[in-house]
């Protein structure tokens, strides 16, 4: 029973590099969202779905693109990384009028 | 737009003794109400939750009753174990939360030292 998977669990980049984020579900959830966690700042929403096709953007969407070609995989994709884009990411899903969001363990990612 | 605050942390306690993390929400309507717990290099799990004023959410020892009069959802334990250190994140959210996402507040890092 894998859950929520993502990868990698730790990612180090330099300013204007490009990266995917995978994440991956089992559980045949249709929503699925990406957060950023900073120190002092809690949990922020990227971009969410809520079913293969359709994404949208969250309170923090500028520097990141989301794709949701199928119900198990939500990537998120950074163009040109930045310095403030550092933080660790969570991909997170749920069935369809739940709260209960099941998480990932989360990326860890830098950029210099 | 809505907003969650809780007690700033780091909290230190010693085992067994009571627990309260304050959490106050401002929001419109009537959003459900939930505790988040994170697990030192995990992602956050559901502890508990409330759908509707005076609804007691309980999990694993831990209580929240949710207030409307007062817009609060306090997070208690009556004893606390070691195991309990982790950073617990209180957040609201409206119809079902899935499809757009949680509010969170910022987090509160409990330490309970032996």
């Amino acid at each position: 029973n894998a859950g929520v998977t993502q990868t990698p669990k730790f990612q180090v980049l330099k300013t204007g590099q490009s990266m995917t984020l995978q994440c991956a579900q089992d559980m045949n959830h249709e929503y699925m969202s990406w957060y950023r966690q900073d120190p002092g700042m809690g949990l922020r929403l990227i971009h969410y779905s809520v079913g293969a096709g359709i994404t949208d953007q969250g309170e923090v969407p500028n520097g990141y693109n989301v794709s949701r070609s199928t119900t198990e995989d939500f990537p998120l994709r950074l163009l040109s990384a930045a310095p403030s884009q550092t933080s660790v990411y969570f991909c997170a899903s749920s069935p369809p009028g739940s709260e209960a969001l099941h998480f990932g363990n989360g990326t860890r990612l830098t950029v210099t | 737009g809505n907003s969650v605050t809780q007690m700033e942390g780091p909290v230190t306690l010693s085992e067994e003794a009571f627990l309260t993390i304050n959490c106050t929400y401002t929001a419109t309507g009537y959003p459900s109400l939930f505790w988040y717990v994170q697990y030192p290099g995990e992602g956050l799990q559901l502890l508990l939750k409330a759908t509707k004023a005076d609804d007691k959410g309980s999990n694993k020892g831990f209580e929240a009753t949710y207030r409307k009069e007062t817009t609060s959802f306090h997070l208690e334990k009556g004893s606390v174990q070691v195991s309990d250190s982790a950073v617990y994140f209180c957040a609201l959210a409206y119809s079902g939360g899935g499809a757009d996402g949680l509010t969170f507040g910022k987090g509160t890092h409990l330490i309970i030292q032996p």
